[in-house]
This record gives C-alpha cells, sequence and structure tokens, in this order.
C-alpha cells in the first residue's frame, strides 16, 4: 500500500499566523510520531500517538503547539502564532507496534516550514 | 536521561571501502532497541539496520552491520563495500520513554 505521506509539502507563512500540518500514516499503523528537524540538527520528538492517544505530550516546544489523531488514522500538527524559530522541517512517521515494540518507523517526506 | 550522541558529523569514504560510524548512547532501561536510519538527499527517511538490546548476536543486512557493545552502551555502524547510493545522513536511534535520534553522521562516497 502507499507509505507515510504529508501535506503540504512546502508550506510558508508569516509570523504570527498560525499553521497546520497534515499526516496521513500507512493503512493499519497504530503509532505515529511528529519530529522536527532543524537545519543540521537531528530529530526532536515532538509527540507520539497510540492510537488517538498521546501518552506524553512533553516534547511540544510550547502551548502554540498541539497534535491530534482522529479514528486512529490522520493526524494534525497545528502552530499557533507562528514564530521564526519554528522554521524546520516536520516529519511524520507511523509503525505498526508502540514505542516499546522494535517495529520499524516509516517516514513521511516532511513539510518544509518557513516562517517570514 | 536518556541520550543518543553522534561524534562524527561528516565523514568520507571511497567507493568499496570500508566506513565504520560511531554512536554512543545513555539509558537506564533494562531493554531497548538501537536503530540505524539513513536520510537520502531526497530527504525520505528509512530504516538501515536495527538491535534489540537483550540480543548479543550484532544484527547484519548484507552490507550493513552494526558493532553493539552493551557494557560500553556503544552501538556502531559498518558499511562494507560503499556504493555511491549510501551517500547520506546517517541517525542513530534508541527507543525509550520516546524516540531518541543522534544529530547524525553526513557520509559522503566519493567515486
Amino acid at each position: 500500500g502507499a507509505g507515510v505521506s504529508q501535506s503540504p509539502s512546502n508550506k510558508v507563512t508569516e509570523k504570527g499566523k498560525d499553521v497546520e500540518l497534515r499526516c496521513d500514516p500507512i493503512s493499519g499503523h497504530t503509532a505515529l510520531y511528529w519530529y522536527r528537524q532543524s537545519l543540521g540538527q537531528g530529530l526532536e520528538f515532538l509527540i507520539y500517538f497510540q492510537g488517538n492517544s498521546a501518552p506524553d505530550k512533553s516534547g511540544l516546544p510550547s502551548d502554540r503547539f498541539s497534535a491530534e489523531r482522529t479514528g486512529g488514522s490522520v493526524s494534525t500538527l497545528t502552530i499557533q502564532r507562528t514564530q521564526q524559530e519554528d522554521s524546520a522541517v516536520y516529519l511524520c512517521a507511523s509503525s505498526l507496534g508502540g514505542l516499546a515494540s522494535r517495529d520499524e518507523q516509516f517516514f513521511g517526506p516532511g513539510t518544509r516550514l518557513t516562517v517570514l | 536521561a536518556q541520550t543518543v550522541t553522534q561524534s562524527q558529523p561528516e565523514m568520507s569514504v571511497q567507493e568499496a571501502e570500508t566506513v565504520t560510524l560511531s554512536c554512543t548512547y545513555d539509558t537506564s532501561e533494562s531493554n531497548y532497541y538501537l536503530f540505524w536510519y539513513k536520510q537520502p538527499p531526497s530527504r525520505q527517511m528509512i530504516l538501515v539496520i536495527r538491535q534489540e538490546a537483550y540480543k548479543q548476536q550484532n544484527a547484519t543486512e548484507n552490507r550493513f552491520s552494526v558493532n553493539f557493545q552493551k557494557a560500553a552502551k556503544s552501538f556502531s555502524l559498518k558499511i562494507s563495500d560503499s556504493q555511491l547510493g549510501d551517500t547520506a545522513m546517517y541517525f542513530c536511534a534508541m527507543t525509550g520513554n520516546q524516540f531518541y535520534f543522534g544529530t547524525g553522521t553526513s557520509l559522503t562516497v566519493i567515486p
């Protein structure tokens, strides 16, 4: 089947605007992950969903960031009142099992967010 | 604290030669999983190899193998017979309360 898809692939926005990033995981994958990758940096873990629940939201950088997952499938990451430091590539991944499993994470192509 | 450290920001290797990428980690968990992921210039991340911490035998996937030293908390990746398509960023990762990634090693295979 299809892999993980993310939309939009690129997003340019003005400082202070809200943005919504979407992730469509592989069908049947129970776990879904959001990461942020800044230039020259590794992957910063943001949040993880097991089904529709997010057991740990402490990775979200600030209260401007929120995420939800509905129907155990699609997830959206919302950034309110964007700041220039939010500029990064946002990666989504899904896996069959959760963190306690050895299951491979399948990554989407990412959304490149640029805040002017 | 759970951390993953990659101390080699950039490396290069001649085509057909062997290269080893280093990774160290810290965790208080007794069981965990370790992974190497590859991110080619096109950006999409793919799994290279994985290792269960409770298994002493080093994982191998074709030209890729790991040297897992649990006591030393070291998990290096060896790429044999390097190919041009191996040029990519390589990330070491570990499971825990969340998924921990290192900062990556940029590998260039030189023709």
